[in-house]
């Protein structure tokens, strides 16, 4: 059984470009939760999904944050018109249900030119 | 909102002693708590967790205990070894399945 699988493990963008961020949970695991990390910092919450519904976002900025997780494919995290404050590295975790264990992906770390 | 608080966020100990590290949780409702292992550029690992219904769980050098009145919990390593040094995370979620609340976690040095 594949554990939870991120894509692009690294990603470098320029200010002002569209960065995107894959997620497919392990399988039969239909919650997705996402997570940024700073460096040397804790993992901050941002969204909860599960398939075709946000559950939660309350830790998601309003503007050019947004997630998806649709009923085929991964989840997917997309952040519009980067700044430099976006470096971070992206987790991703998946869980079989709203009580189940939560299981992180590798991540994928954005880097911010 | 869910707070969590831990402490330590460092702890030194000598290879074969004991470490201890406690967290703190704000929400009644919670009734989940895992423990997550993260090693330098790797991802959170699962290495224990404690559901609200028992008061003390074991895995090997590991343990977990809980004390929902003063809504408490602790992770208790023993016999430590250098391959445990990493920074320790602990969690809690509530009753209504919502999102994972971390704590800012611990980081913990194993010295030979």
């Amino acid at each position: 059984n594949a554990g939870v699988m991120q894509n692009p493990r690294h990603l470098v963008r320029r200010r002002g470009q569209e960065a995107r961020l894959r997620c497919s949970p392990m399988k039969g695991h239909s919650h997705v939760y996402w997570y940024r990390q700073l460096p040397e910092e804790g993992l901050k919450f941002m969204v909860y999904l599960q398939k075709e519904n946000i559950i939660d976002e309350s830790g998601m900025p309003k503007e050019r944050f947004s997630a998806e997780f649709p009923k085929e494919g991964p989840s997917i995290l997309r952040i519009q018109q980067v700044v430099r404050g976006d470096s971070a590295a992206y987790f991703c975790a998946s869980s079989p249900s709203s009580t189940g264990e939560l299981f992180f992906g590798e991540g994928s770390r954005l880097t911010v030119l | 909102g869910e707070n969590v608080e831990q402490h330590p966020s460092t702890l030194s100990v000598q290879e074969g002693d004991s470490a201890v590290i406690k967290c703190t949780y704000s929400d009644s409702a919670s009734n989940y708590f895992p423990w997550y292992k993260q090693e330098l550029g790797k991802r959170p690992q699962l290495i224990i967790d404690i559901r609200s219904n028992v008061g003390e769980k074991k895995d090997q050098r590991i343990a977990v205990t809980l004390n929902k009145t003063a809504k408490h919990f602790s992770l208790h390593i023993t016999e430590t070894q250098p391959e445990d040094s990493a920074v320790y995370f602990c969690a809690a979620r509530d009753n209504y399945g919502q999102n994972f609340v971390f704590g800012p976690g611990t980081r913990l040095s194993v010295l030979p």
